[in-house]
């Protein structure tokens, strides 16, 4: 058990929909990842959130946002969704970012996103 | 443009033996790796990691071995064991100084399964 959560674990909705995945990073940590796995994939960055503030973005598309609240938990928003979509959403946690520090990312168990 | 490689999608390995895992990198900048054990429906598992200041960090059983001149990293598992089937993911990290955030870069990982 990393110590990060995610909920739910399985999450099966329609196209042009609208889901929300949640993501609760080990204590003590600061910094929130997300990460997309599509079938047969590695995992692609999406987005990074340091104390409540965004960091760094990678291939996220302009239909997801993410934010990270007061509490440091993250949420990670997907609309108008496509079938493309399907995969699985993976959100690490870290204690710090910066130069100099070597952060090792803790990752959740996922959350499966079906599209149909 | 794959800046980290893991050329071989599968390695079957007997009991006991060593089990050697590879990774190639391209961008000069990273100066952290880890590598990462997968699970199916399972989020990623930290194993070990090496900062370029160094070339070789050991685990236990594993060992993780760094050639910067080659730009390439392996995984040595000794002795293997069934219990260490599964997808096994290298990824490096280096520090985005426009952006003040460190980020992963993964490879598309390598499916060990340990015969009995």
């Amino acid at each position: 058990d990393s110590g990060v959560t995610q909920t739910p674990k399985h999450l099966i909705t329609a196209t042009g929909q609208r889901v929300t995945l949640r993501c609760s990073p080990r204590s003590g940590d600061l910094s929130v990842y997300w990460y997309q796995q599509s079938l047969d994939q590695g995992l692609q960055f999406l987005i990074q959130y340091y104390n409540g503030e965004e960091r760094a973005k990678g291939n996220i598309l302009e239909r997801f946002s993410a934010q990270q609240f007061p509490d440091l938990h993250s949420e990670l928003n997907l609309s108008s969704l496509e079938l493309g979509d399907s995969a699985l959403y993976f959100c690490a946690s870290s204690v710090d970012w910066r130069a100099g520090s070597q952060d090792t990312q803790y990752f959740g168990p996922g959350t499966r996103l079906t599209v149909l | 443009d794959q800046q980290v490689k893991q050329n071989s999608p599968s390695l079957s390995v007997q009991e006991g033996r060593i089990s050697i895992l590879n990774c190639d990198y391209t961008n000069s900048m990273f100066d952290y790796f880890l590598w990462y054990k997968k699970y199916p429906a399972e989020g990623p598992t930290f194993l070990i990691s090496i900062s370029s200041i160094k070339d070789k960090n050991e685990d236990g059983r594993f060992t993780v071995f760094l050639n910067k001149s080659a730009k390439h990293l392996s995984l040595h598992i000794v002795p293997s064991q069934p219990g260490d089937s599964a997808v096994y993911f290298c990824a490096a990290s280096f520090f985005i100084s426009s952006g003040s955030a460190r980020q992963l870069t993964f490879g598309s990982g390598t499916q060990l399964t340990v015969l009995p």
